[in-house]
């Protein structure tokens, strides 16, 4: 079946990285955008971005650019998030999910979810 | 970054009809693109429960159902039932970024 598995919970100090892993089985990788979404405790969902699997082009909200780098690798179908100079305000449960395709927006399959806890 | 806005809450008994407003603007919805809806229940990942402003994906119940008009759009939950209690969100689509709605907590009564 189609489904996404991203790696398990991180706890970082404020100013490290995170790297949050999305293992995707059952489709063709290439064929379907995968986007990154965040939830922070009691928030709404807030979009972190967008990437082509098949070309590679990324798409990233002003918000994150220059601190988030979206990559994926084909040959073990994976996506990878990466989020550097780690705050408070970056515990979230991070997100990703697999566009409809190409053209259309939609996030028909989602991952489980990865909880990132920033403290000192 | 744009944002759609929903009430934060809307509540009903069972089997009563609810709605969710999603507000945009004429750069997003009102620009013709495509509003999607999803069902978060606690705990959980978000669920596409509306796509393409009206479609449900295969295993939504067709107790659930989109609409979009202007620069907005709207969930209607009729039959409403105890497992609806969630939050439900909108997206769309706004120069080249994707765009969530506020959120809205529905409550079975």
């Amino acid at each position: 079946q189609v489904q996404l598995v991203q790696s398990g919970a991180e706890v970082k100090k404020p100013g490290a990285s995170v790297q949050v892993s999305c293992k995707a089985s059952g489709y063709t990788f290439s064929s379907h955008g995968i986007v990154w979404v965040r939830q922070a405790p009691g928030q709404g969902l807030e979009w972190m971005g967008w990437m082509n699997i098949y070309n590679g082009d990324t798409k990233y909200p002003w918000k994150f650019q220059g601190r988030v780098t979206m990559t994926a690798d084909t040959s073990t179908t994976t996506a990878y998030m990466e989020l550097r100079g780690l705050t408070s305000d970056d515990t979230a449960v991070y997100y990703c999910a697999r566009e409809i395709s190409l053209y259309d927006y939609a996030m028909d399959v989602w991952g489980q979810g990865t909880t990132v806890t920033v403290s000192s | 970054q744009s944002v759609l806005t929903q009430p934060p809450s809307v509540s009903g008994a069972p089997g009563q009809r609810v709605t969710i407003s999603c507000t945009g603007s004429s750069s997003n919805i009102g620009a013709g693109y495509d509003v999607h809806w999803y069902q978060q229940l606690p705990g959980t990942a978000p669920k596409l429960l509306i796509y393409d402003n009206t479609y449900r994906p295969s295993g939504v119940p067709d107790r659930f159902s989109g609409s979009k008009s202007g620069t907005s759009a709207s969930l209607a939950i009729t039959g409403l039932q105890a497992e609806d209690e969630a939050d439900y969100y909108c997206q769309s689509y706004d120069n080249s970024l994707r765009i969530f709605g506020t959120g809205t907590k529905v409550t079975v009564l």
